[in-house]
């Protein structure tokens, strides 16, 4: 079973409003993924990190979120002012260095009203 | 961007049945395909990978792929009810199909 464990689970925020998800990897897994899937079950890459690098992220991720993966501390995942478009299960993944298979948490489910 | 188109949106099948899943990718030089179920209210879980031309069997469950055609499928044989979830399948962690939502009826 994955120990990826994300928090909080349910995240409820008005227009405008900070939204804020933090991620703990698996232990030994540098590499740490984060998605959005939407309400048609579609899989939307943000960004990824070794260690605390950014290794890609798109532009959307660029412009209105905020991520790191400090060392000692979760990884968290912040969209500056929430849109109703950001409504979605935000999932959050990780890996050893060389190994190609992901390891998902559960997600926080965001809801923007 | 390389992308990966899944086949069908949904699927139903009998208990028992053999639910058929399909991708195929835009990029001709993608590695490997790893397929994940998804159940509601949980993250998605990887099934398993293929990297070779040819089938992989484990379990019930067997996938296929073809390099030249850049397509991989999954089936899964004597389907259960415990079955029914979302599948996708991912050419890489960067790449994921739009899901197959499979239900398996008793």
């Amino acid at each position: 079973n994955s120990k990826v464990i994300q928090t909080p689970r349910y995240l409820v925020k008005g227009q405008g409003q900070k939204a804020k998800m933090r991620c703990i990897p698996e232990k030994g897994h540098p590499v740490v993924f984060w998605y959005q899937q939407n309400k048609n079950n579609e899989f939307k890459f943000l960004i990824n990190f070794q260690n605390q690098e950014v290794l890609q992220q798109i532009d959307m991720t660029e412009k209105r979120f905020s991520a790191e993966c400090p060392s000692n501390s979760p990884c968290s995942l912040e969209i500056q002012s929430s849109e109703a478009g950001d409504s979605a299960l935000y999932l959050c993944a990780s890996r050893r260095q060389r190994d190609t298979e992901v390891f998902f948490g559960k997600g926080t489910r965001l809801t923007v009203v | 961007q390389q992308k990966v188109q899944q086949s069908p949106e949904s699927l139903s099948v009998p208990e028992g049945g053999m639910a058929s899943l399909n991708c195929t990718s835009s990029d001709r030089n993608f590695q490997y395909f790893w397929w994940y179920r998804q159940h509601s209210g949980e993250g998605p879980k990887a099934l398993m990978s293929i990297f070779s031309d040819g089938d992989k069997k484990e379990g019930r469950f067997t996938a296929h792929l073809n390099k030249a055609s850049l397509h991989v499928s999954l089936h899964i044989r004597d389907s259960q009810p415990s079955d029914s979830a979302l599948y996708f399948c991912a050419a890489s962690p960067l790449t994921f199909g739009d899901g197959t939502v499979l239900t398996v009826k008793p």
